[in-house]
């Protein structure tokens, strides 16, 4: 299995509050991805980057920020919570463009916005 | 953007019986990737097939093969002898050669009958 850690797992969290997701690689791929899990809605692309510092927008990328410093982590900062935003965030990693090369997903965190 | 349709939220199999979930893709691109990903309760995403669009061949990995139609953009998953294990969410995923991001269906629940 590819070597991704997200944290935390699980949180619960009052509206308004910063939040912050944490995703760890040791696969040094260079594509890292955030996306929202929604009944109805499949997998959705908050934002990915493809390089330290290199970031861009997905379809659902209002409300949230990125940032990236370093190869093996990418963070996804909710600076306001709303109760929209409860939902299950995966990350994923990819080792490049132009090749069959899937994503590989960390297991979920389970974030609720009371 | 790239759209994929998953037409089917939901389907049911008998054990040990053949079961075919569908996908559309709406692209204008003549060189890209497809993936079949499997997500169990537990939640985790896991990849069970690709297939490059220059290949004419169906890709097949044990019971779960493909059948790939480039110009209809259909790529339909066929899971033969089906075991309870099989029972999970499935989502199709479409990947451009020259781009970065992944786009995926609304998932089939598929359920599998004792």
């Amino acid at each position: 299995d590819a070597g991704i850690t997200q944290s935390p797992r699980h949180k619960v969290t009052e509206t308004g509050t910063p939040v912050t997701l944490r995703c760890h690689q040791t696969e040094n791929h260079r594509y890292m991805y955030w996306y929202r899990q929604d009944p109805g809605h499949g997998l959705r692309l908050i934002h990915y980057s493809y390089g330290v510092k290199d970031t861009d927008k997905g379809e659902v990328s209002d409300g949230y920020s990125v940032s990236r410093s370093k190869t093996e982590d990418f963070l996804l900062t909710l600076e306001s919570a709303t109760s929209s935003q409860t939902s299950v965030y995966f990350c994923a990693i990819s080792a490049g463009t132009g090749s069959n090369q899937p994503q590989h997903f960390g297991d979920g965190t389970r974030l609720s916005i009371l | 953007a790239q759209t994929v349709t998953q037409s089917q939220p939901e389907m049911s199999v008998q054990e040990a019986e053949t079961v075919t979930l569908s996908c559309t893709y709406d692209t204008s691109e003549s060189d890209y990737y497809l993936f079949w990903y499997k997500q169990p309760p537990s939640r985790q995403m896991i990849l069970v097939i690709r297939q490059e669009a220059y290949k004419q061949q169906n890709a097949t990995e044990n019971r779960f093969s493909v059948n790939f139609q480039k110009a209809a953009k259909s790529f339909s998953l066929k899971i033969s002898d089906s075991q309870l294990g099989d029972a999970a969410m499935y989502f199709c995923a479409y990947r451009s050669n020259t781009g970065n991001q992944f786009y995926f269906g609304t998932g089939t629940s598929l359920t599998v009958i004792p």
